[in-house]
């Protein structure tokens, strides 16, 4: 059981390209989110969805598109990639939205961008 | 979702228990207290969580305090692996399960 597995580990891009950041949970978990991590900070949440086809934005969508065509993958998009978007990238699902449920993380993606 | 607050920092003992505290003052009746943590540059690590009773479970101990608005997180037998940012976080039942980290505790584990 893989859990959370997130596609790249590390990726250093140029300022304007595009990228995109995989997600995969094989939970069969509805609920998957994605967070950022700055140097010193806690995470904050940039994009969720609740279900299949679903998303919804969270506390720092701007620059950032989503897609969740699959239950189990969701996809992080930077369609033009800037020197503030350098950050750890952090995918996680939870099994429904209940409070009562934990969220499961990956381990990271470490994106610079020059 | 309330507000919750720790400390920046705090040291520990290997062996000795270790006792967290979080004060959510502002917390509602349908929100529970999680915790969770963070092991240097790996992803967050769920512990534990509860509503209004105390709850344990193999890594640590939630107390929550009658009138709910503090806890504490209890590791009964710090080991140097339990060295991290330890973050306390409520959530409420109809917050589609997003979670707001604050800046968290990190708590260090010496010899």
């Amino acid at each position: 059981n893989a859990g959370v597995t997130q596609t790249p580990k590390f990726r250093v891009l140029k300022t304007g390209q595009s990228m995109t950041l995989l997600c995969a949970q094989d939970m069969n978990h509805e609920y998957m989110y994605w967070y950022r991590q700055d140097p010193g900070m806690g995470l904050r949440l940039i994009h969720y969805s609740v279900g299949e086809g679903t998303t919804a934005k969270g506390e720092v969508p701007d620059g950032y598109n989503v897609s969740r065509l699959k239950k189990q993958n969701f996809l992080l998009g930077l369609e033009s990639a800037a020197p503030s978007q350098t950050s750890v990238y952090f995918c996680a699902s939870t099994l429904a939205g209940a409070s009562n449920q934990p969220q499961h993380f990956g381990d990271g993606t470490r994106l610079s961008i020059l | 979702d309330a507000k919750t607050t720790q400390p920046t920092s705090m040291d520990c003992a290997e062996g000795r228990a270790a006792n967290l505290p979080c004060n959510h003052s502002t917390i509602s009746g349908n929100e529970y207290v999680y915790w969770y943590r963070q092991i240097h540059s790996q992803g967050p690590q769920y512990i534990i969580h509860g509503l209004k009773n105390n709850e344990t479970n193999e890594m640590a101990s939630l107390i929550i305090t009658e009138d709910r608005k503090s806890s504490t997180l209890i590791l009964p037998h710090a080991t140097l692996r339990d060295t991290a940012v330890y973050y306390c976080i409520a959530l409420t039942t109809d917050s589609w399960g997003k979670l707001q980290f604050g800046a968290g505790t990190q708590v260090v584990v010496t010899p």
